[in-house]
């Protein structure tokens, strides 16, 4: 089944607690990007990639890091999480750019304390 | 630079009723792409639709609509006949095809459908 798959859905953390949410796509994908779902502001982009070692910035990327080393996995990154954080995160993937159809993960619901 | 309206926050309706969800977009290119989502209860973002700015034919799906007016940059979604199942909350989203690298969302409408 063609499939976004992230894990942890569910986490709850520390300020500062350095923490990873993979994100991973079996549809041979070159495009995935992270958003985050906040209350009235709608999905916003966190950092995408066009394809293995090419990631760039998008709307909020402050206090996130990604990689991008095998096409299929494309995890995000908190170093250093803070309250402001706390949010619902989704990993999408698309054929070849953010033009396309663009499949999204289940989400994951990430607290910060 | 790119950006999504869906003015309409939240909008309630008894089941039958036909729902009209607006989405105005701002864009400088003229090849962009207009897509809408929906987001049911338990989270899932599930895709509806996809257009391009070249086709401003609208389109049928069932129970969907959605009228592309070019004139008025307006995406507009329209549910015919509303059921329970429809209530979720809608998600019109726009992509330049120059930077091809994102995927701007607006705010979001929900949709409570009441039995």
């Amino acid at each position: 089944e063609a499939q976004v798959t992230q894990n942890p859905r569910y986490l709850i953390t520390v300020t500062g607690k350095k923490l990873t949410v993979t994100c991973s796509q079996n549809m041979n994908h070159e495009y995935m990007s992270w958003y985050r779902q906040d209350p009235g502001l709608g999905l916003r982009q966190i950092y995408y990639s066009m394809n293995v070692e090419v990631t760039d910035k998008g709307d909020v990327p402050e206090g996130y890091k990604v990689s991008r080393k095998e096409k299929r996995n494309f995890p995000l990154i908190l170093e250093s999480p803070s309250p402001n954080q706390t949010s619902l995160y989704f990993c999408a993937s698309s054929y070849r750019d953010g033009t396309d159809t663009q499949y999204f993960g289940p989400g994951t619901r990430l607290t910060v304390l | 630079a790119q950006k999504v309206t869906q003015a309409q926050t939240e909008i309630s309706v008894v089941e039958k009723e036909d729902v009209t969800l607006d989405c105005v977009y701002e864009t400088r290119d003229t090849t962009y792409y207009l897509f809408w989502y929906k987001q049911p209860p338990s989270g899932e973002l599930v895709f509806l639709i996809r257009r391009n700015s070249f086709d401003e034919q609208n389109e049928i799906s069932g129970r969907y609509s959605w009228n592309f007016q070019k004139s008025t940059s307006s995406f507009n979604f329209t549910i015919t006949a509303s059921q329970v199942v429809d209530s979720a909350v809608y998600f019109c989203a726009l992509s330049e095809g120059a930077a091809g690298n994102k995927l701007t969302f607006g705010g979001g409408t929900r949709v409570l459908v009441k039995p």
